[in-house]
């Protein structure tokens, strides 16, 4: 099991620029999410998929877009990119703990993105 | 504003000492998790903590969920230089707002930075 793959692992983009960044997860999750980490700000959820043909918001979800292409795929993509956008992307799928009712999350390696 | 406030943001201690991450809110979560991050990574699942007063042992790392589930700590005893890294506590099942009150979705602390050094 590769567990939750992400490409690219790194990308420098112009202002202004688009790009999709891929994910995808072969643990047979449900839900699925993307967040941000800036220094300092811990992770931030951007958008998430609660599961295969659902998304929402999360809490920084201006200037994204995303799509649940299928069970296992969660793509996030930037359609003008801005420096303001600089910052490492994770996603995450999620397993219910047995008998809980919160979730395992299991993160990517990240995608560090840097926008001039 | 942070909803979960982590101290210290840095931590930089000689291996053998022992230390203390705070994780705490003026909000009441179904559950709290820490995370450990390495450089380069993502990060991974240390513990679950969902009653209050909970205390969780892992090897040399200790975790407790406080009485009133608003606050937890991390406890690291003889610290060694493999404990290096980015703690993140996360809250689940925030009873307020849209989006962190269901399910799987988690509002992070910023994190605490250790270093130990040999």
């Amino acid at each position: 099991n590769a567990g939750v793959t992400q490409t690219p692992k790194f990308q420098v983009l112009k202002t202004g620029q688009s790009m999709t960044l891929q994910c995808a997860q072969d643990m047979n999750h449900n839900s699925m999410y993307w967040y941000r980490q800036d220094p300092g700000m811990g992770l931030r959820l951007i958008y998430y998929s609660a599961s295969e043909g659902t998304t929402d918001k999360g809490e920084v979800p201006n200037g994204y877009n995303v799509s649940r292409l299928n069970k296992r795929e969660f793509s996030l993509r930037l359609e003008s990119a801005a420096p303001s956008q600089t910052s490492v992307y994770f996603c995450a799928s999620s397993v219910r703990l047995a008998g809980l009712n919160t979730d395992t999350q299991y993160f990517g390696p990240g995608t560090r993105l840097t926008v001039l | 504003t942070q909803l979960l406030e982590q101290s210290p943001q840095f931590l930089s201690i000689q291996e053998g000492e022992n230390l203390t991450v705070y994780c705490n809110s003026s909000s009441v979560f179904s559950s709290l998790q820490w995370y450990r991050q390495e450089p380069g990574e993502g990060p991974v699942l240390l513990v679950t903590v969902v009653t209050g007063g909970e205390v969780k042992k892992l090897k040399r790392l200790t975790f407790q969920f406080g009485d009133a589930r608003k606050d937890s700590s991390l406890h690291i005893t003889a610290a060694q230089p493999g404990d290096t890294g980015l703690y993140l506590c996360a809250g689940a099942g925030l009873p307020m707002g849209p989006i962190y009150n269901q399910g799987g979705k988690l509002i992070f602390g910023q994190g605490t930075e250790l270093s130990v050094k040999p």
